[in-house]
């Protein structure tokens, strides 16, 4: 089946420092990725997305890398700010699967000033 | 524009009772879906919608779940009756176009409604 597995949180940062959030996957097929994240009490917006191997999403200073070989789709942002602090989760969806996302478990991340 | 609209944002009811939720799309979406989000995990997909026909309800545990989408906008989703482990966040989200085998359209997520069942 499909899964997605993503590092625990909460991940605590300083304003300006370097944040990585690891996600792995297991598809069958050939999986489109996503980051999503989650503010406090609002929905999930898109991040970014990458839809073939070796693609890069990026968005308001996050990016991620579609590696296949090591089936990671890691987020990475050089300078986080206050608001960035949020829910981020790593998700997949497969060809034949109209569109079903699957989704880790989510990352919380907190940025102190 | 108006995004994905749920309502209510916060429900507390006694265990065995009944509960209903409402989501309203974006205008135009004709896909529609359903999540349970529950603590510390991922949105779980319960049913999808194309338009008003139910074409993913899977994972739908039907014995105490149903939902409707009458006329192809908004949606209902239904416990009856509630047990305490359905205390969760239930979101609703929605998108443009069908979602074909080889194509995926953004889905824009409402705020979710907070479930606690006592």
């Amino acid at each position: 089946g499909n899964s997605v597995t993503q590092m625990e949180g909460p991940v605590t940062l300083s304003e300006e420092a370097f944040l990585t959030i690891n996600c792995t996957y297991t598809a069958t097929g050939y999986p489109s990725l996503f980051w999503y994240v989650q503010y406090p009490g609002e929905g999930l917006q898109l991040l970014l997305k990458a839809t073939k191997a070796d693609d890069k999403g990026s968005n308001k200073g996050f990016e991620a890398t579609y590696r296949k070989e090591t089936t990671s789709f890691h987020l990475e942002k050089g300078s986080v700010q206050v608001s960035d602090s949020a829910v981020y989760f790593c998700a997949l969806t497969v060809t034949d699967s109209w569109g079903k996302l699957q989704f880790g478990a989510g990352t919380q991340v907190v940025v102190t000033p | 524009e108006a995004g994905v609209v749920q309502s209510p944002r916060y429900k507390i009811i006694e265990k065995k009772q009944p509960v209903a939720f409402w989501c309203n799309p974006i205008s135009g979406h004709n896909t529609l879906y359903w999540y349970l989000q529950n603590l510390g995990q991922g949105p779980e997909l319960l049913i999808r919608y194309e338009n008003e026909e139910a074409v993913d309800d899977s994972q739908l545990p039907k014995d105490r779940f149903s939902a409707e989408r009458l006329k192809g906008v908004d949606s209902t989703l239904k416990i009856q009756p509630a047990e305490l482990g359905d205390s969760a966040v239930y979101l609703c989200a929605s998108s443009s176009g069908t979602s074909g085998w080889s194509s995926y359209n953004e889905q824009f997520f409402g705020p979710g409604t907070r479930l606690t069942v006592l």
